[in-house]
């Protein structure tokens, strides 16, 4: 069973369109984030939910809106995609009792024409 | 705030070679320690960790350990296979688990028979 999975796992689409990744972990964790990885695989976190709660919001456009229906699920929803979003888009979970141990899902890699 | 310095990649080396990537973090307080390997197509894995002063973390053959005088927690291996060709993030967690991981930049490997 995958711990923390992420659709879709490919996404190419058009400048200004708006898409979404979903993620689900079932690993019990209560803390969700989200990281984008460019091409130079510099790797950079976005967001950060506590029980369906934002906690960490980093220097993101607000083209980029993240959805928290449960603690279980963030998903990420990208309103009027520009070029420079094409990156890996990874889902990620931890809590407190598996030691702060962050699990990764296995990224979206979003490309946009 | 807290970092994370890696050696530049990437590193090439021949099979059963040893290996070391170097890597040094300056951080408050008493982080946790972690190497990501991510693999070609694929998300982060966890490598191993470790989580206080003198701790070693070990897994495939890889160790590392956390060197709290030095403010380091270089990756080792002593002999390397092809299928270790990846790239090998460090990252440090604050052990309060509301700071999410800090990575430093990754280091490619690539291993030739």
């Amino acid at each position: 069973d995958t711990a923390v999975s992420q659709t879709p796992k490919y996404l190419v689409t058009q400048m200004g369109n708006d898409k979404s990744i979903k993620c689900e972990q079932n690993l019990g964790h209560d803390t969700m984030y989200w990281y984008k990885q460019d091409s130079k695989k510099f790797l950079k976190i976005m967001f950060s939910y506590n029980n369906k709660e934002l906690i960490i919001n980093e220097t993101v456009p607000n083209r980029f809106s993240p959805k928290s229906p449960d603690k279980a699920h963030l998903n990420l929803h990208i309103n009027s995609l520009e070029l420079g979003d094409s990156a890996v888009y990874f889902c990620a979970s931890s809590s407190e009792e598996s030691g702060n141990t962050i699990y990764f899902g296995e990224g979206s890699w979003l490309t946009v024409v | 705030g807290n970092s994370v310095t890696q050696m530049e990649g990437p590193v090439t080396l021949s099979e059963e070679a040893f290996l070391t990537i170097n890597c040094t973090y300056t951080a408050t307080g008493y982080p946790s320690l972690f190497w990501y390997v991510q693999y070609p197509g694929e998300g982060l894995q966890l490598l191993l960790k470790a989580t206080k002063a003198d701790d070693k973390g070990s897994n495939k053959g890889f160790e590392a350990t956390y060197r709290k005088e030095t403010t380091s927690f270089h990756l080792e291996k002593g002999s390397v296979q092809v299928s270790d060709s990846a790239v090998y993030f460090c990252a440090l967690s604050d052990q309060s688990g509301n700071t999410p991981l800090v990575f430093g930049k990754g280091t490619r490997l690539s291993v030739i028979a």
